[in-house]
This record gives structure tokens, sequence and C-alpha cells, in this order.
């Protein structure tokens, strides 16, 4: 299974809330798991990834919350902006070694956030 | 640092033309490219990748007669749409990992919107 399921498919949060875009996956051989931002009519934008050997990341106002026994993870970004209102994906990237599937990586279906005042 | 670019980054053309866009890494050497094809709030679809100085490998369903890839160098690869349709006409995204470890992360270029007529 190359599947990552993501939700919601869409988010509006008030300025200064937390928006929180849950993750989930099935392949067991997915060892790495980056968040991608994309703004309209440009490529999508690294912002933060994690590997399952850790359960949290932070990065400023982002972070990844990592449960591997239940394959999912997902993205908080806290005091969330206007400027932050963008479509966010999720992925997963199998190890290198992996026949086939190899390093390739597998996105979500993408999470339109809209941030309010 | 890590910066692609895709060029032309919008072009309009006559059904039944060939398009080529480029993508290049600007400041770091790219082993392996990507080349994603993106719908209207549709996720990144993976059409191939491509090692510098080999064939590309294609996705299941995806025609490699119809979407030559060309990866002569370690800083460009080259996607060209033979023979357009209408149905081609989407969001091409290309991506580039670096030399070193397989693990290294993909960076984006910022698409090229192909519309046929």
């Amino acid at each position: 299974q190359q599947q990552v399921k993501q939700s919601p498919q869409s988010l509006i949060v008030q300025k200064g809330g937390i928006s929180i875009i849950n993750c989930a996956y099935e392949n067991t051989a997915f060892d790495y798991f980056p968040w991608y931002q994309q703004f309209p009519g440009k490529g999508p934008a690294l912002l933060i990834a994690i590997r399952p050997d850790v359960s949290e990341k932070k990065e400023g106002r982002f972070t990844i919350s990592f449960n591997k026994s239940a394959k999912q993870f997902s993205l908080h970004i806290m005091d969330s902006q206007p400027g932050d209102s963008a479509t966010y994906f999720c992925a997963a990237r199998s190890g290198a070694h992996i026949t086939g599937g190899g390093n390739k990586l597998t996105f979500g279906t993408g999470t339109q956030l809209k941030v309010e005042l | 640092g890590a910066v692609v670019s895709q060029h032309p980054s919008w072009v309009i053309c006559k059904s039944g033309t060939s398009v080529k866009i480029e993508c290049r890494s600007l400041d770091f050497q790219a082993t392996t490219m990507f080349w994603y094809r993106q719908f209207p709030k549709q996720s990144l679809m993976l059409m191939a990748t491509s090692n510098e100085g080999s064939k590309a490998t294609y996705e299941q369903g995806v025609e490699k007669d119809k979407f030559l890839i060309n990866h002569a160098s370690l800083t460009l690869s080259t996607l060209t749409v033979t023979s357009a349709h209408p149905e081609d006409s989407s969001f091409y995204i290309c991506s580039a990992r670096g030399q070193g470890t397989s693990n290294q992360p993909q960076h984006f270029g910022d698409g090229t919107r192909l519309s046929i007529l």
C-alpha cells in the first residue's frame, strides 16, 4: 500500500489559532515524512520533516507529531497567520533499498488552509 | 541554497505540437530528478524518475513515448510532451535531489502551467 490519507480536505482557522492537519499511512517501509506548503501557481516548499525514530519535531510555529504504532502523523501550526493560507501536503518516502518504490515521495491529497482575520 | 528553476513557467500551444519543459538545479548537482503532474485542487502525481546519464523510470500508466525525459547533465532535466492534446493540459512540476546519500530531500521547482488549445 503506497497510499497516504490526509484530512481535512479544507480548514478555516482564526488568526492566532492552531491549525491541525492529519495524515495516515499503511506502508511500514516509509521512513521519512515531510510536510510541504504550496501557494497557488507555485511548486511545493518543504516545511518540516520527521523520521519515525522520534515522536515530535518542532521548528518555529510548526510541529510534527508522529505516532509510529498508529501509523499517523500530524502537522500543527501554532499562532496561525493569514500568510499561512496555502495548501499543505503530507508525504512519505520509503528507503532507497526498497525495490520498485525506494526514495519516491507519496503525497497526501492536500489540505487547503485559510486563516481568517 | 538548493534552488530548482523551471522554464517556461507558462505555455500555451496548439493541439498536436510538442512542448519542452526544462528543470535546472541552480546551486547543486542533482543526480536524480523527478517529474510530477498536478491537476487543479489535486495532489502531485509522480510521472517519472530520472537519473543523470540513464533512462528515466516511468510510473505505471504514464506513456513514455508521449512524455520524453532527458537528464543529460547533473543540473538539467527536460520533459517533452509530444503531440500534446487538451487532456495534457496540467501543472507540471519537477524536483531535484542532490548528490550524496539517497536520503537527501527533494527540492521543487515552481512548476510549468501547460495549456493546450
